[in-house]
């Protein structure tokens, strides 16, 4: 396990709907990034977080939105749910101190919207 | 658990052979990469990366090679064990200093008993 931890594990929303997705990173991780996974399909980089600002982000629209708290837990935010963002959420934390620059991801969080 | 990968290439092999997983990266700026392994119902396992700099590196039982001239990566897996079956991925970091990985396709590894 790498101990990142996501809630919830499934969720289900309604078209136009919004959600909250949660990650707790692992201990001495202060950068967190999100991915979304679409069924057959690698993940694709939503944005990252550093010391609690948004320091990076793909080719996601404004209504994905982030947070990242002093503890380095993170929340992804989605207003204004599209049937094409049923996918998984990934979040990944890594240490930028030394030359640790894998990523650890955690178990993702199932979206489904209808 | 979801189902990764419906529609993936899959390579099939023995158990105790050695597999060979493909990937082609797509920007020459890249200068990290790193091989993700992902079973169903999990996030993506970090198994082993690889700078630009270098043009193989070893682990235990797994050895990635890098030839940026074709800008191919592939990732070797000694003695095929069935829980090695999973999803494989390669992901390229370009060094903007972000380190936000761009992932491949993936691939479909069955390991048959």
């Amino acid at each position: 396990e790498t101990g990142v931890t996501q809630s919830p594990t499934h969720l289900i929303k309604t078209r136009g709907q919004q959600v909250t997705l949660r990650c707790s990173s692992q201990s001495g991780h202060n950068t967190v990034s999100w991915y979304q996974q679409a069924l057959g399909q690698g993940p694709q980089f939503i944005f990252q977080y550093y010391r609690e600002e948004e320091n990076g982000r793909g080719n996601f629209p404004p209504r994905f939105s982030g947070l990242q708290f002093p503890n380095y837990s993170s929340e992804l935010n989605v207003n204004a749910l599209e049937l094409d963002d049923s996918a998984l959420y990934l979040c990944a934390s890594r240490s930028t101190s030394g030359t640790a620059y894998e990523q650890y991801f955690g178990p993702g969080t199932r979206l489904t919207v209808t | 658990g979801e189902s990764v990968g419906l529609h993936l290439p899959t390579l099939s092999v023995q158990e105790g052979d050695n597999s060979i997983i493909n990937c082609a990266y797509s920007n020459s700026a890249s200068d990290y990469f790193i091989w993700y392994k992902q079973e169903s119902g999990k996030g993506p396992q970090f198994i082993i990366d690889i700078r630009s700099n270098m043009d193989k590196r070893q682990g235990q039982r797994v050895t990635v090679l890098l030839n940026k001239t074709v800008k191919h990566l592939s990732l070797q897996i000694a003695a095929t064990q069935p829980g090695d079956s999973a999803v494989y991925f390669c992901a390229e970091n370009i060094g903007t200093g972000r380190r936000a990985l761009t992932f491949g396709s993936g691939t479909r590894l069955q390991v048959q008993p």
